[in-house]
């Protein structure tokens, strides 16, 4: 069965401390993660796609980087306006297309 | 690009009465779309999965004659919650999954639903 676990669950930064938050997975064959963010009240929005170990991929002060075994998102410089909840999900080669979700990790950037 | 709209945003019901949410993805094709439900401060919990033109496949423990899904064309699918009750009451979101999407999702902005 797949899994996905996000830690921490909340993380509190001053604007501008940099942190990283982190999505460790199993998966039988991986065919894609996937970060979203999520605002209160709002439906997840994407953010990345990682196919393969070894792969980075940035937005504006976010980087995500994936290895066999985890992915990190990396916030750099963060502003209040990044605080969300951000989610990681797998999708397994096989599985229907379905994606496996973790419980997410929430992000408070205090000015 | 890549925009998926719900509608209503929220919606409040009586017990026992029906409630039909619809899914459109406005600029691109959605061969696949996803209802999930989430409560407050957890994670999306998946529903069903739905194909254009097929039934739908639901999750383990998710009625199916209780919560509707009907996908009707590539840009449409709709959630009805049947003889809603309290119990029901959440937030729902569509997701949708393009025909050349390498298995990203685009989602909704959700429905509040509250049964009273």
């Amino acid at each position: 069965e797949d899994q996905v676990t996000q830690s921490p669950e909340a993380l509190r930064l001053q604007e501008g401390e940099s942190s990283s938050l982190n999505c460790s997975y199993t998966v039988s064959g991986l065919r894609g993660l996937f970060w979203y963010r999520q605002d209160p009240g709002k439906g997840p929005e994407f953010l990345f796609t990682l196919y393969s170990a070894g792969e980075e991929k940035e937005k504006e002060r976010l980087k995500a980087t994936l290895t066999k075994k985890e992915s990190f998102l990396h916030i750099t410089a963060p502003k209040p306006e990044d605080s969300a909840t951000y989610l990681c999900a797998v999708q397994a080669n096989t599985n229907a297309g379905k994606s496996t979700f973790g419980d997410g990790t929430t992000l408070t950037v205090k000015p | 690009g890549a925009v998926v709209s719900q509608h209503p945003s929220w919606v409040i019901c009586k017990s026992g009465t029906s409630v039909k949410i619809e899914c459109r993805s406005l600029d691109f094709q959605a061969t696949t779309m996803f209802w999930y439900r989430q409560f407050p401060k957890q994670s999306l919990m998946l529903m069903a999965t739905s194909n254009e033109g097929s039934k739908a496949t639901y999750e383990q423990g998710v009625e199916k004659d209780k919560f509707l899904i009907n996908h009707a064309s590539l840009t449409l699918s709709t959630l009805t919650v049947t003889s809603a009750h309290p119990e029901d009451s959440s937030f729902y979101i569509c997701s949708a999954r393009g025909q050349s999407a390498l298995g990203e999702q685009y989602f909704g902005p959700g429905t509040r639903l509250t049964v009273t």
